[in-house]
């Protein structure tokens, strides 16, 4: 079974902080994807990362892979109000694009 | 186009009890799947389908059954409801080739 393991769970920070979250196996996967969760909604694709070592860049949130294609990070800068939410991190590969989902992190930004 | 569209929003059951959990799409993808999310576990696959006609067993398949007639439908069936049901269900689809899912809003279920 593979696993993926997010941290922090939990993340309170100010309006214009810095934060980033992890995601790690021991698996290597052939994509990674980072959602966002709204209470009562279902998550929605930020990025997809397939590549070892690539970096992308949505904004103020920057994701990476890492070279093993078993981690990966995402990077908020001066995170706003906004940002608040769960946010998963989701590793590829399997048959029918089934994917293995971390815990997830929730990040709330008080103004 | 409505997107994934999953019925009802909340349920509660009783011990015991079956049902059906609808789940649709008009997007024409082939994938189809049920995930389950409790706190703190992100989402866990159940079953999923890569066509209709074909199904297969997720990550925690144990009391539930699917079936795949359709494209457009998925319905996932509780044969007799337990209390560790107690979840949000989510729905999603995608198309082979394509990472991307596309995850309806969730049925809430309790089941006590």
């Amino acid at each position: 079974t593979q696993l993926l393991e997010q941290s922090p769970q939990f993340l309170s920070i100010q309006e214009g902080e810095n934060l980033t979250v992890y995601c790690n196996s021991s698996s290597v996967f052939s994509s990674l994807q980072w959602y966002r969760q709204e209470p009562g909604e279902g998550p929605v694709l930020l990025v997809t990362v397939v590549t070892g070592g690539e970096v992308k860049k949505l904004k103020r949130l920057t994701f990476q892979f890492g070279d093993a294609r078993k981690d990966s990070s995402l990077h908020i800068t001066a995170a706003q109000p906004g940002d608040t939410g769960l946010y998963l991190c989701a590793g590829g590969g399997n048959a029918g694009n089934m994917l293995t989902f971390g815990g997830g992190t929730r990040l709330m930004v008080k103004p | 186009n409505a997107g994934v569209t999953q019925t009802p929003k909340f349920q509660v059951l009783k011990t015991g009890q079956s049902m059906t959990l609808q789940c649709a799409q008009d997007m024409n993808h082939e994938y189809m799947s049920w995930y389950r999310q409790d706190p703190g576990m992100g989402l866990r696959l159940i079953h999923y389908s890569v066509g209709a006609g074909i199904t297969d067993q997720g990550e925690v398949p144990n009391g539930y059954n699917v079936s795949r007639s359709t494209t457009e439908d998925f319905p996932l069936r509780l044969l007799s409801a337990a209390p560790s049901q107690t979840s949000v269900y989510f729905c999603a689809t995608s198309s082979p080739g394509s990472y991307e899912q596309y995850f309806g809003p969730g049925t809430r279920l309790t089941v006590t």
